[in-house]
């Protein structure tokens, strides 16, 4: 059974940058697939962020303008995402996920990142 | 990038009737689009994929229909554990991986 697991900071502030980790068990991320972050700031939809595959090569949103750089450590098994230069704009709760074509198979919990002073 | 027009944005259905969401496509996605419930404090759960099949454990009363642009997720029998927000997705031309708006489903 594949689990994915977010952690990192739950509070940020502003201009700094954002770091999450995503732990994967049950599949071992070298395999292949995209792993990729997708979040849902309060009160408004699912937003993708971007994805990496499991070969290095990464794809994000355009509507973040470039802010975004996603990583993946085959060693540990985990992949990562940061966010630079945040705003209050940026809060949301952030989920990993993973995914061989675009439908997502495997989503995270997710973890609640605040942007604020 | 394909945007996805979700309506209505609320909906409020009385337990035992049926619910009907719309789902539409900038661009034709094929059929290439899936449904998710997303409740609270819970990562979103895949409801219908290929637009028609239900995912693995999926109640038969959801349904799903719709191609190319138009697309229609039908909630069967209300439950009362059924309220949650419901997003459509493409997943036909990405990156970007895009969906809906949401459509907020209340039980009554």
């Amino acid at each position: 059974q594949v689990q994915l697991q977010e952690s990192g900071p739950g509070l940020v502030k502003p201009s700094e940058t954002l770091s999450l980790t995503c732990t994967v068990s049950g599949y071992s991320i070298s395999r292949g697939y995209y792993w990729g972050w997708i979040r849902r700031p309060p009160g408004k939809g699912l937003e993708w962020i971007g994805s990496v595959y499991h070969s290095g090569n990464t794809y994000d949103n355009p509507s973040l303008k470039s802010r975004v750089t996603i990583s993946v450590d085959t060693s540990k098994n985990q992949f990562s995402l940061n966010l630079n230069s945040v705003t209050a704009a940026d809060t949301a709760t952030y989920y990993c996920a993973g995914h061989l074509t675009g439908l997502i198979d495997y989503w995270g919990q997710g973890t609640l990142v605040t942007v604020s002073s | 990038e394909i945007v996805m027009t979700q309506s209505p944005a609320t909906l409020s259905v009385s337990p035992g009737e049926r619910a009907t969401l719309s789902c539409r496509a900038s661009q034709s996605v094929s059929s290439n689009l899936a449904w998710y419930q997303h409740k609270p404090g819970q990562a979103p759960r895949l409801l219908i994929y290929g637009a028609s099949t239900r995912a693995t454990g999926i109640p038969a009363r959801f349904s799903g229909s719709g191609s190319g642009t138009e697309f229609t997720l039908t909630i069967s029998s209300l439950q009362s554990e059924d309220s949650a927000v419901y997003y459509c997705q493409q997943y036909n031309n990405w990156p970007p991986i895009t969906f809906g708006q949401g459509t907020r489903l209340e039980i009554k």
